[in-house]
């Protein structure tokens, strides 16, 4: 079982809808990151969060710390929000060393 | 997005080729990483560099080989590549080790 899980692997959503991506941890964590990858292979750092929520845009990030849960949340979707979207947990006490979710790819159509 | 760089973004090679991915940062930061992305598989850390010293080395074959001759810069150095290699390989930075990081594009990487 990985260290890190993400559900679901694949989401299509229509444009417009709420959307909620989940991402489940096993081990101590010092930090979470949410990470947003285009089909060219760039990734852009999203939310790094260690504790409650955060939000930017109509993207918003809860994590709960006592569960070892995470949720990314989007706000009417757009189909420029197609991407996969990378959960990584930095491990209690080395903030450098990431372990990487599979990844949620999510279309969202018009 | 210009604050991390990488070249080339593409890169076809055989396996008795030597060649150099490169990796620069724009963002003043004091600590770069190597990650490689398989396909259907995480991306896995390979190196993270900390002021130019390398403080990580996630168990990676000795055909791979970093360099980070100033903060700015990191090369991977690859000779003698399986095609089992061919990935994506990103680099990122981050302020320090415990900042969030940033991303370059990344090199793809296809090794006949």
């Amino acid at each position: 079982k990985n260290e890190v899980e993400q559900s679901p692997q694949n989401l299509t959503a229509q444009e417009g809808e709420f959307i909620t991506i989940n991402c489940s941890y096993s081990v101590g964590i010092s930090a979470l990151h949410w990470l947003q990858q285009h089909p060219g292979g760039g990734i852009v750092s999203l939310f790094m969060l260690s504790s409650g929520k955060k939000k930017h845009g109509r993207l918003i990030a809860t994590i709960n710390i006592q569960e070892k849960h995470s949720s990314l949340h989007i706000t009417a979707s757009h189909p420029r929000d197609s991407a996969v979207y990378i959960c990584a947990v930095a491990h209690t006490g080395t903030a450098s060393k990431l372990t990487f979710g599979t990844g949620t790819r999510l279309q969202v159509t018009l | 997005e210009t604050g991390v760089t990488q070249t080339p973004r593409h890169l076809v090679m055989g396996m008795t080729n030597k060649k150099s991915l490169k990796c620069e940062q724009h963002l003043g930061h004091n600590a770069m990483y190597w990650y490689k992305q398989s396909a259907k598989k995480p991306l896995e850390l390979m190196f993270v560099y900390s002021l130019e010293e390398r403080v990580e080395n996630n168990s990676v074959p000795s055909r791979f080989s970093p360099e980070c001759p100033n903060s700015s810069h990191l090369f991977l150095h690859l000779h003698t590549l399986q095609p089992e290699d061919s990935a994506l390989y990103l680099c990122a930075s981050s302020q320090d080790l415990r900042g969030g990081q940033f991303f370059g594009p990344g090199t793809r990487l296809t090794v006949l």
